[in-house]
């Protein structure tokens, strides 16, 4: 079974800087996709990032940008230039795709509380 | 302009009743899925389905039952609620093996 480890209960940054939040994963397969979604105090859940295993290329979206390094299991999401809006519980979670056996389901992790403070 | 919708957004009700929670997708996707979020923010899939078809139904009591009328749609009836069983429930959905987009969450308060 896959298990997401997110190790930073919570967090806290300056408005402007940069944060980064950890996230490892344990897993036997060899294709799959990993995730960052946040939410904030709506309660909604955002999509932030996403990464597919095979592609060796990080991902980034705007101010947010993945170190996704696949041998060591590890996927950490890079906050540039922090926002008051960023202020969010971030989860990391995983997925395999179709054929994986999974049947699509998110494993998450714990979440990391994050901050951000003017 | 609502991709995953779901109502009730809130609902407080006695132990011992039956209740129902509805979501719905605009987005044309074939998969959706039934999440719950504890009070420690932990997210866990409990039910997932495929073109009106059941493929997932994780270890969840057989007091809560999904339906899927159609592709568009995946309601969650829960009888004799219990007290454990007060969370944030998320609908969610998505193409077959991407990425899951989630409704706004219905918190569950059972007294």
């Amino acid at each position: 079974a896959q298990t997401v480890t997110q190790s930073q209960p919570e967090m806290s940054v300056q408005e402007a800087e940069t944060v980064t939040l950890s996230c490892t994963y344990d897993t036997s397969e060899n294709n799959y996709y990993l995730f960052w979604y946040k939410q904030p105090p709506s309660r909604q859940m955002i999509l932030v990032i996403r990464q597919e295993a095979y592609k060796q290329q990080n991902a980034t979206e705007n101010r947010f940008s993945v170190n996704f390094q696949k041998a060591a299991k590890s996927f950490s999401l890079k906050i540039s230039d922090s926002q008051l809006g960023d202020t969010a519980m971030y989860f990391c979670a995983f997925m395999t795709p179709p054929g994986g056996g999974s049947n699509y389901k998110l494993t998450f992790g714990k979440g990391t509380l994050l901050t951000v403070n003017p | 302009d609502t991709a995953v919708s779901q109502t009730p957004k809130y609902l407080v009700t006695q132990m011992g009743n039956d209740k129902s929670i509805k979501c719905e997708q605009n987005l044309g996707h074939d998969t959706m899925y039934w999440y719950k979020q504890d009070s420690k923010k932990f997210l866990k899939i409990m039910f997932s389905y495929n073109n009106k078809e059941l493929i997932i139904n994780e270890t969840v009591p057989n007091r809560f039952s999904p339906k899927s009328p159609d592709k568009a749609h995946l309601n969650l009836h829960i009888n004799s609620l219990e007290l454990g069983d007060s969370a944030v429930y998320f609908c969610a959905s998505s193409r077959p093996g991407d990425t899951q987009y989630f409704g706004p969450g219905t918190r569950l308060t059972v007294l």
